[in-house]
């Protein structure tokens, strides 16, 4: 069983700065099956990036996913207000990670 | 347009046996690379993937959760049947149903809204 760790666990930011959410494997994972997930408060999540690198439709390009083998990146370059939510990461559709939230500083 | 729909009790006593439909429309269940999930989430606590169907009605289940979750197609072409036995009150949670793309990538890309389940006396 794949466990995903994810860092830090809460990354405290000001609007207009760069967010770097890190999703670490317990053992290689095929960036193809490499997905990560907005969630705000009281929403269903909404898929940002799939195949570890390729945003989902309508995703800003403000959202970058990258990484390979057990060490994956979600980078938010500049952050708007609406960017502020829990972000998890997942593999192969099955184990989530343990959530990153973004909150406003 | 891609939608699913979760339902099912909102309370259930403890040691009973959980039952949840997804309704689901914009999609068949029978095409190739095509998958339901479901994904439950106790308040204020992460994600935590439970169970895949797939188009081949091959089926995945949480190691932790294996021996006490069902998932299968419904008699409706439409709708996902997803059980738990033997619930407790940590089992409290939102639960999501997900449809899934499996191929060159996977990922849950349309998601129900979620229904509250919550387990108690």
């Amino acid at each position: 069983e794949i466990v995903l760790t994810q860092s830090p666990g809460t990354l405290s930011l000001s609007p207009g700065e760069r967010a770097t959410l890190s999703c670490r494997a317990s053992q290689s994972v095929s960036s193809s099956h490499l997905a990560w997930y907005q969630q705000k408060p009281g929403q269903a999540p909404r898929l940002l990036i799939y195949g570890a690198s390729s945003r989902a439709t309508g995703i800003p390009d403000r959202f970058i996913g990258s990484g390979s083998g057990t060490d994956f990146t979600l980078t938010i370059s500049r952050l708007e207000p609406e960017d502020f939510a829990v972000y998890y990461c997942q593999q192969y559709g099955r184990a989530f990670g343990q959530g990153t939230k973004v909150e406003i500083k | 347009q891609i939608t699913l729909k979760e339902s099912g009790p909102t309370l259930v006593k403890p040691t009973q046996t959980l039952t949840l439909t997804c309704t689901f429309s914009g999609f068949s269940l029978s095409t190739s690379g095509v998958g339901v999930g479901w994904i439950r989430q106790p308040p204020g606590k992460a994600l935590e993937w439970l169970s895949l169907i797939y188009w081949d009605d091959d089926k995945r289940y949480s190691p932790s959760l294996r021996s006490r979750l069902t998932i299968t197609k419904g008699t409706s072409e439409n709708q996902v049947v997803f059980s738990m036995t033997n619930v407790d009150p940590v089992d409290t949670a939102t639960y999501y149903c997900a449809h899934l793309v499996y191929g060159d990538s996977t990922y849950f890309d349309y998601w129900g809204q979620g229904t509250l389940v919550t387990v108690s006396s």
